[in-house]
């Protein structure tokens, strides 16, 4: 079966410093997708990225980066100068296929991530 | 921008009451899902929809049934709540083709089941 793991239930940091946010992941399948969303304080979660397995670039979106390593199961997730604005709980989801096209998102734990000012 | 609206933000209810969930969706999508967030469990599937009427069991569907009468809408409905389905209920859509669509959730109900 699938599985997601975020070992780090909850990390504080100070404003301006680096934090890398951890997944590790588990599948069968030789081809899967991995997805990371943002849910803020408000609710909502917010999709920030997909990579898929065949794909093992790193990936920099602005303060944003994603390190995707196939041999030892890892998605790891790292924000650069963080910002208050950052503070959230943040989930890793592995995409599993179901019937007729539709795929349903494994979750990990998540990672309540607080910056403090 | 993709919308998904979830009818209520915060619901309070009585055990053994039939409650309903309201998740609409603006984007046409096949797709729709049903899931419930627990602290240290992250989210889990209840069911999902891939068309109108059309409806399956996800990993915890026990306690809770749905409806798709309108391919914008998916219901969640709990037949006889109980205080064990106190929780945070999110609903989720995606296009049905194409390769593992990133999912658009609502911004939750919590609902206390009292």
């Amino acid at each position: 079966a699938q599985k997601v793991t975020q070992a780090q239930t909850e990390i504080s940091v100070v404003e301006k410093e680096d934090v890398t946010l951890d997944c590790v992941y588990e599948t069968r399948d030789t081809t899967y997708y991995l997805f990371w969303y943002k849910q803020p304080p408000s609710g909502e979660l917010v999709f920030l990225i997909r990579r898929n397995s065949f794909d093992e670039q790193n990936e920099i979106s602005g303060r944003y980066s994603w390190n995707f390593q196939k041999s030892t199961s890892s998605f790891n997730f790292t924000i650069t100068a963080s910002q208050v604005v950052d503070s959230a709980v943040y989930f890793c989801a592995l995409s599993e296929a179901l019937i007729q096209g539709a795929q349903k998102l494994v979750f990990g734990q998540g990672t309540r991530l607080t910056i403090n000012p | 921008d993709v919308k998904v609206t979830q009818s209520s933000r915060y619901l309070v209810k009585r055990t053994g009451e039939k409650v309903f969930l309201e998740c609409v969706q603006d984007m046409d999508h096949e797709n729709m899902f049903w899931y419930r967030q627990d602290p240290g469990l992250g989210l889990r599937l209840i069911y999902f929809s891939y068309d109108v009427k059309m409806k399956e069991k996800g990993d915890i569907p026990e306690g809770y049934s749905v409806s798709r009468e309108k391919k914008e809408r998916f219901s969640l409905i709990l037949e006889s709540a109980s205080t064990n389905q106190t929780s945070m209920y999110l609903c989720a859509s995606n296009l049905g083709t194409g390769i593992h669509q990133p999912q658009h959730f609502g911004d939750g109900t919590r609902l206390s089941i009292l």
